[in-house]
């Protein structure tokens, strides 16, 4: 099981913000980074650190933390946003390994 | 600009070792800047991540699967490899190699070049 919780579906209106969360013990120590994941395609980075976007990335993505839980926030949600969400950071062992969340599908109306 | 592809058979027998090759185009795999990491998704599933490597051959592999991944680096070629063995239909799923960051402070692991990915299907 991922010791990061992602909500399985969240749904937003056509321009309307929406926040896709993350949750995990690990996250009071590190950041969560995020990527989106369209149907048939490779998984795309879109926010890390604390609120880092890879260029190219529109400024309506944005991630923010606090306390056991990472946030992605799409303000003004786009019909192209419709996507699969996932969250992904380091887990709290001493020997440190990747961890990924269960993804967020996120639907755009 | 730092491509990653995928390569290796689309179909691999029960009980046999699935193997797979990422090719490195467009910048060096012997960075000290990076790994180079496996993470795979069964059909309709999340991601899972499998292992990584660095370019000096040092692994990282996934506690539930350590057991049977083995993972290579060959610099020469610019390649790292990924070896499952005793595969079962459940190591059915798209296979992505990715580079990824260390730790930098608080923010860990992130995936910035994924490739384009490939479909293993375990099937007699």
């Amino acid at each position: 099981s991922s010791e990061l919780t992602q909500d399985p579906a969240v749904s937003v209106a056509l321009g309307q913000t929406v926040r896709i969360s993350c949750q995990g013990d690990s996250l009071r120590t590190y950041y969560a980074s995020w990527y989106q994941q369209k149907p048939g395609q490779a998984p795309v980075l879109v926010n890390y650190g604390e609120n880092n976007r890879p260029s190219g990335i529109p400024d309506r993505f944005s991630g923010s933390s606090s306390g056991n839980t990472a946030s992605l926030t799409i303000t003004g949600a786009q019909a192209e946003d419709e996507a699969d969400y996932y969250c992904n950071s380091r887990d709290s062992s001493p020997n440190p390994y990747v961890v990924f969340g269960g993804g967020t599908k996120l639907t755009v109306l | 600009q730092l491509q990653l592809q995928e390569s290796g058979p689309g179909l691999v027998k029960p009980s046999e070792t699935l193997s797979l090759t990422c090719t490195v185009s467009g910048g060096s795999i012997s960075t000290s800047d990076y790994y180079w990491g496996w993470i795979r998704q069964p059909p309709g599933k999340g991601l899972e991540w499998i292992g990584s490597i660095f370019y000096s051959g040092s692994t990282n592999y996934n506690p539930s699967l350590r057991s049977r991944v083995t993972m290579s680096v060959d610099t020469s070629k610019n390649q790292f490899s990924l070896r499952l063995s005793s595969v079962t239909a459940a190591d059915t799923a798209f296979y992505y190699c990715a580079r990824h960051t260390f730790c930098r402070g608080a923010s860990c692991y992130t995936f910035d070049i994924w490739g384009q990915g490939t479909t293993v299907t375990v099937s007699s």
